[in-house]
Formats: C-alpha cells, sequence, structure tokens
C-alpha cells in the first residue's frame, strides 16, 4: 500500500524553464510535506516543507504547491540550473499528539536540467 | 553538511554475519529515524527513537534491532544478514517529538551494506 506516489519516474526539463515535480497521497491523516533531493551516494537533502494549513510555501526557487481536496502537491523549481538535476523525493508525515513524525516517501523523480 | 554522521560509509560482508551501524544526530536533536533504501524500493522507515527510548516502529525485521545511547547515538544491529540486506541506511535526525510543525527530519550521508 503505497500511501506517497511520484509517478513521474523522471523528468527533463531545459536550463532556465520550470521543473514540476508532483506527489499524490492517500492518507488523509497526514499533515506536514517535505521535498528531499538526493544526489547519488549522499544523503537526503532537505529542501522545502509545508504544513496542511498552508496551500503555498515559497523559498528562493522552490514553491511547494499543497491541494489538500485532490491530495496532491507539486514542487516548482524556477528558473531550474543543471545543478538541480539530482533524485527529489516527497515525504509525508503525521504531526501531533499521538504520532511520531515517521516519513512515508515516495519513490522518487529524477530530474535533469539540460544546459 | 546536514550535521548528522554515519560510519562506516561502506559495509561488506558475508551472509550470516552481524554488523553494527552508528549514528550522531545532530547536536541538540533528541529524535534519531533509521531508514533504509533498497534498489527496488524506496526509502522505508526502520525504527525511531527518542532521548533514548523507542518511539515508533516501521517495516523492520526481526533480525534487526537499534538502541539510542545517553550521549543520543544510534546504533542499528542488522543480524544473521541475507542477500536481500544489502541496501542504503539512513539515519535522520530531529529536534523532538514531531508535534511541531517544523520539526524536519535532517539525514546522514548513509551506509552502503553489501552482504555477499
Amino acid at each position: 500500500d503505497q500511501q506517497v506516489k511520484q509517478n513521474s519516474p523522471s523528468l527533463s526539463v531545459q536550463e532556465g524553464r520550470i521543473s514540476i515535480l508532483n506527489c499524490d497521497y492517500t492518507n488523509s491523516m497526514f499533515d506536514y510535506f517535505l521535498w528531499y533531493k538526493k544526489y547519488p551516494a549522499e544523503g537526503p537533502t532537505f529542501l522545502i516543507s509545508i504544513s496542511s494549513i498552508k496551500d503555498k510555501n515559497e523559498d528562493g526557487r522552490f514553491t511547494v504547491f499543497l491541494n489538500k481536496s485532490a491530495k496532491h502537491l507539486s514542487l516548482h523549481i524556477v528558473p531550474s540550473q543543471p545543478g538541480d538535476s539530482a533524485v527529489y523525493f516527497c515525504a509525508a508525515s503525521a504531526q501531533g499528539s499521538g504520532n511520531t513524525g515517521k516519513l512515508i516517501f515516495g519513490q522518487g523523480t529524477t530530474l535533469q536540467v539540460k544546459p | 553538511d546536514s550535521g548528522v554522521t554515519q560510519t562506516p560509509k561502506h559495509l561488506i560482508t558475508a551472509t550470516g554475519q552481524r554488523v553494527t551501524l552508528r549514528c550522531s544526530p545532530r547536536s541538540g536533536d533528541l529524535s534519531v529515524y533509521w531508514y533504509q533504501q533498497s534498489l527496488d524500493q524506496g526509502l522505508q522507515f526502520l525504527i525511531q527513537y527518542y532521548n533514548g527510548e523507542e518511539r515508533a516502529k516501521g517495516n523492520i525485521l526481526e533480525r534487526f534491532s537499534a538502541q539510542q545511547f545517553p550521549d543520543l547515538h544510534s546504533e542499528l544491529n542488522l543480524s544473521s544478514l541475507e542477500l536481500g540486506d544489502s541496501a542504503l541506511y539512513f539515519c535522520a535526525s530531529s529536534v523532538g517529538l514531531a508535534e511541531s510543525s517544523t520539526d524536519t527530519q535532517y539525514f546522514g550521508p548513509g551506509t552502503r551494506l553489501t552482504v555477499l
């Protein structure tokens, strides 16, 4: 039972353009969502997060959008740079008393930004 | 650099053996999480400790165990190793219990375990 899904295994965009990575979830108890970037032979690096009380969070070139009714979130990278080429993981957790904060990860999307 | 350290970086061993993976959390973090990333699967949550106490268990095999010591470092023990245990094992840490929306988990560089 995959509670967090990234349906696109890979994405290729041109430098300077927008990259849009998508993520769907099924568990309505999730209320905190994160995006991690991972280079080969390294651990996941935290990028940006969003709480379920918001529908948008922005940090520099990175913006995460959350659509609770559709149980869908997306990560926008504008403008995309070659150094953004990596595997991007969407993760979800249930915060608050009684929950543990363990992260449920999607399968990842490999982003390639071409110069 | 996330501030989370893991040793060793690589580990090669034989089936049936036992290994110990070590993790030091970021300074001030009380929670430690262990995750496994196999080739055919994404990152899977194994177990969580908070200030020395086990808080949550995920898809952790009975052959695997973990503990968190008073200095807050954690060890993951894998025994009776099988070929299928070959994977990347990541440790993550966070400030505390996940009762804050800002309690982000920061990951270490991982230990690559190869079972031959």
